[in-house]
């Protein structure tokens, strides 16, 4: 079946710095793939997606491009800012059903 | 306001109770999820269902069983809790073959 991995974490960073987590995926076909993030005591919320090769996905200044021939979705954001701290799900479908299947997640811990 | 609603946000139980974990969402949505969150592994699917009465098991469906009678309400069964069932347990829902899917608050489930 389809397969995430993601990087792991922590990731510690200052405010203002570059942003980069990656993921890479295994699947059946072109699937969408999506970023969710998770802020504290919450549940997931989506992020951002893309729904087919090239495509890039945005919101909130956060970027990710499906990238077919590397079978990565990375995402980025060129200055992250405390309130980004949360932890970051890498998420591609499976193609033949409607599962969700979700990586191991990204801590992501900025400072000031 | 699209809503998935658990309903607990902490719950205490003792080894071997039954427990249910209740979900409802309000979007007409066919597909719902549970899942367990635990430091360092991430999201796990526990079980998965796509319509009323179906359900397909998720990657540890060991120890929980579910029940799906309404559109609107999935649920998770603990049959004899235990202490290695503590965890975050989400709940999410999305409609067929679609691009998002929408989380609960989550459950903190402790079994002592």
């Amino acid at each position: 079946g389809n397969s995430v991995t993601q990087m792991e974490g922590p990731v510690t960073l200052s405010e203002e710095a570059f942003l980069t987590i990656n993921c890479t995926y295994t699947a059946t076909g072109y699937p969408s793939l999506f970023w969710y993030v998770q802020y504290p005591g919450e549940g997931l919320q989506l992020l951002l997606k893309a729904t087919k090769a090239d495509d890039k996905g945005s919101n909130k200044g956060f970027e990710a491009t499906y990238r077919k021939e590397t079978t990565s979705f990375h995402l980025e954001k060129g200055s992250v800012q405390v309130s980004d701290s949360a932890v970051y799900f890498c998420a591609p479908p499976s193609y033949n059903t409607d599962k969700l299947i979700f990586g191991t997640g990204t801590r992501l811990q900025v400072f000031p | 306001d699209v809503k998935v609603t658990q309903s607990s946000r902490y719950l205490v139980k003792r080894t071997g109770e039954k427990v249910f974990l209740e979900c409802v969402q309000d979007m007409d949505h066919e597909n719902m999820f549970w899942y367990r969150q635990d430091p360092g592994l991430g999201l796990r699917l526990i079980y998965f269902s796509y319509d009323v009465k179906m359900k397909e098991k998720g990657d540890i469906p060991e120890g929980y069983s579910v029940s799906r009678e309404k559109k609107e309400r999935f649920s998770l069964i603990l049959e004899s809790a235990s202490t290695n069932q503590t965890s975050m347990y989400l709940c999410a829902s999305s409609g067929h073959r679609s691009t998002e899917a929408f989380f609960g608050q989550g459950t903190r489930l402790t079994v002592v």
